[in-house]
């Protein structure tokens, strides 16, 4: 069975300022997509990025971007000039390729303060 | 186009009763999913359909059944609630090329 890790249970960061949440994943597969999903107070889930495996490029939306890293299994979010929406939790999410019900593995989630 | 619609949105049950979670979703989707958020313990699938008149245990099935209506629809029912299932409940479906799985607003359920 895959896992997904998240080693920062909070995080806070300064408005304006860079933030860098891990994610580590654990999987046999080759073909899998990984994804960033962000939790405001409201308690919707949006995603905020998508990261297929087979593509070596690193993923970009705006001021989120990420490091993948297939071969150490590592799947990192960066935030640059932090606003104070961004505050929420963050949860890493993996799901197995085509053919498998698209079904996601959540990490235990990185609560990510942003101040003024 | 709503999107991805739970009701309710809070529930209080007794230890024993019973409920149904409803879902639906607008978007043509082909596959929906149940997870269950507990603190510190991030979304965790309860059950899901791949597709309609199909459905499967996820990772933690005990005390739920599941029903999907048509492809629009997909229930969650409690049989006999514990407090060990008070939890925010959530509906996804997702569904084309892109597998991103859109979320439901949440059902904040509370088991005393």
């Amino acid at each position: 069975a895959q896992t997904v890790t998240q080693s920062q249970p909070e995080m806070s960061v300064q408005e304006a300022e860079t933030v860098t949440l891990s994610c580590t994943y654990d999987t046999s597969e080759s073909n899998y997509y990984l994804f960033w999903y962000k939790q405001p107070p409201s308690r919707q889930m949006i995603l905020v990025i998508r990261q297929e495996a087979y593509k070596q490029q690193n993923a970009t939306e705006n001021r989120f971007s990420v490091n993948f890293q297939k071969a150490a299994k590592s799947f990192s979010l960066k935030i640059s000039d932090s606003q104070l929406g961004d505050t929420a939790m963050y949860f890493c999410a993996f799901m197995m390729g085509a053919g498998t019900a698209s079904k996601l593995t959540f990490g235990t989630g990185t609560r990510l303060q942003v101040t003024l | 186009n709503a999107g991805v619609t739970q009701t309710p949105k809070f529930q209080v049950l007794k230890t024993g009763q019973s409920m149904t979670l409803q879902c639906a979703q607008d978007m043509n989707h082909n596959s929906m999913y149940w997870y269950r958020q507990d603190p510190g313990m991030g979304l965790r699938l309860i059950y899901y359909s791949a597709s309609e008149g199909t459905t499967d245990k996820g990772e933690v099935p005990n005390g739920y059944n599941v029903s999907r209506l048509n492809k629009r629809e997909f229930s969650l029912r409690l049989e006999s609630a514990a407090p060990s299932q008070t939890s925010v409940y959530f509906c996804a479906s997702t569904g084309g090329l892109s597998y991103e799985q859109y979320f439901g607003p949440g059902t904040r359920l509370t088991v005393t």
